[in-house]
């Protein structure tokens, strides 16, 4: 099956800093990928759509400064949370559509739990 | 503005029953997507649903889609331990967007 992997898998930052995570599709082509966010107990809540070669799509009230997504390759999606604070605290997680499928299923990463102190 | 409701949000369940976990959502769409969480841990893909009366079975675990009602059920049989989890539903918006419903989360005790 499709695999998509994140890195890092965990990442513990000092408040101002900026932290970058990775996400790979391994064993397909993905022009669209996903960042979400998820608070302990809660669904996910999705961020912004990353597509290949373009600017990344927001959702409402996420902040494009703050959260910056580069999609430079079919395989590869990083976001970068900059000047990170604890309110930024969250468990992230990346999927990633396939070009070549027939219909929308999303892959998803294993996710990157960042703490903030 | 779109609603994707799970329910029920906890669900305790005796090992050896029957239970369902409905998942209603307010706009057309001809997908659906189950997923289980296990803690800590990222979604694991259950149930791809693309048409209307599909239904799923894999082991315990049956999902339907009714896109007329815009209703989706899953369904487990026999409960187990390790069935405990979260399962989340998720309505196919457009491109592959998808809105999730808030999650249910399980327990099976003995």
């Amino acid at each position: 099956g499709a695999v998509v992997s994140q890195h890092p898998s965990w990442v513990i930052c000092k408040s101002g800093t900026s932290v970058k995570i990775e996400c790979r599709s391994l064993d397909f082509q993905a022009t669209t990928m996903f960042w979400y966010r998820q608070f302990p107990k809660q669904s996910l809540m999705l961020m912004a759509t990353s597509n290949e070669g373009s600017k990344a799509t927001y959702e409402q009230g996420v902040e494009k400064d703050k959260f910056l997504i580069n999609h430079a390759s079919l395989t590869l999606s990083t976001l970068t949370v900059t000047s990170a604070h604890p309110e930024d605290s969250s468990f992230y997680i990346c999927s990633a559509r396939d070009s070549g499928g027939t219909y929308n299923e999303q892959f998803f990463g294993p996710g990157t739990r960042l703490t903030v102190l | 503005e779109l609603k994707v409701e799970q329910n029920p949000l906890f669900l305790s369940m005796q090992e050896g029953k029957n239970y369902t976990i409905y998942c209603n959502y307010s706009t057309t769409s001809d997908r659906l997507y189950w997923y289980r969480q296990d803690p800590g841990k990222s979604l694991e893909s259950l149930f791809v649903l693309l048409s209307n009366g599909a239904v799923k079975q894999e082991g315990r675990l049956m999902a339907s889609l009714d896109t007329k009602a815009r209703l989706s059920t899953l369904h487990i049989t026999a409960a187990v331990h390790d069935l405990s989890a979260t399962y989340f539903c998720a309505v196919d918006l457009s491109w592959g967007k998808f809105q999730f419903g808030a999650g249910t989360q399980v327990v099976v005790t003995p």
